[in-house]
């Protein structure tokens, strides 16, 4: 069964500094990979979405790089901003067709002005 | 505008009345799922519909139902819900095997 780790469970940095999320699945038979951002009472918006067959994906001050062999993912925030402050969320779809998507359970994220 | 709406976004109810959550996509897509969020347990999938009349389980079925009628909508249903219930649920969709999932704004719900 796959399980899906995200370290650290929170994060407190000063504005302006670049920070990296970290993930790591243990099976490595995945489709995809996705990060999401989460504010607090409210739904999921889709940050990046990497497929199996890319190393990297890049929207504007986040970028998200995928190591399959060993398990892993980290999402690269530069130049953080206090409204960057969310909870993030790595998930990994797997299983036949890609049906299954299988959550970490977040990094809590505040930047601090 | 392309969205994912659940109804109703908040539900208070006793157990085992019988309720029935409502999502429906306007993206035309094929593949649909449903979630609870709990602390510390974080989202995990309930059920998946890969398209109309077509369902499987995912993590967490037990004690809910769901059908796919019609493409846009596919409703979560609780028959007798009890106090374990008690979560924050999401629908989400998506085109295909390689797209991105669109989540809907959540409907939280107790049960007394």
């Amino acid at each position: 069964k796959q399980e899906v780790t995200q370290i650290p469970a929170a994060l407190s940095v000063p504005e302006g500094e670049n920070l990296v999320l970290n993930c790591s699945f243990t099976d490595s038979a995945i489709y995809n990979l996705q990060w999401f951002r989460q504010d607090p009472g409210k739904g999921l918006t889709s940050l990046l979405l990497i497929q199996s067959s890319q190393r990297e994906q890049t929207s504007g001050r986040l970028n998200a790089s995928l190591d399959k062999s060993s398990g892993r993912s980290t999402l690269y925030i530069a130049a953080s901003q206090p409204g960057d402050s969310a909870t993030y969320l790595c998930a990994v779809y797997s299983g036949a067709g890609s049906y299954q998507l299988t959550f970490g359970k977040g990094t809590k994220l505040s930047v601090i002005p | 505008e392309a969205q994912v709406t659940q109804n109703p976004r908040y539900l208070i109810t006793v157990t085992g009345k019988k309720l029935t959550v409502t999502c429906s996509q306007n993206m035309n897509h094929e593949y649909m799922s449903w979630y609870r969020q709990d602390p510390g347990l974080g989202l995990r999938q309930i059920y998946y519909s890969m398209n109309v009349e077509v369902t499987d389980k995912g993590d967490v079925p037990e004690g809910y139902k769901v059908s796919r009628k019609e493409k846009r909508n596919f409703p979560l249903i609780l028959e007798s819900p009890s106090p374990n219930q008690t979560s924050l649920y999401f629908c989400a969709s998506r085109t295909g095997a390689v797209d991105t999932q669109y989540f809907g704004p959540g409907t939280r719900l107790t049960v007394l």
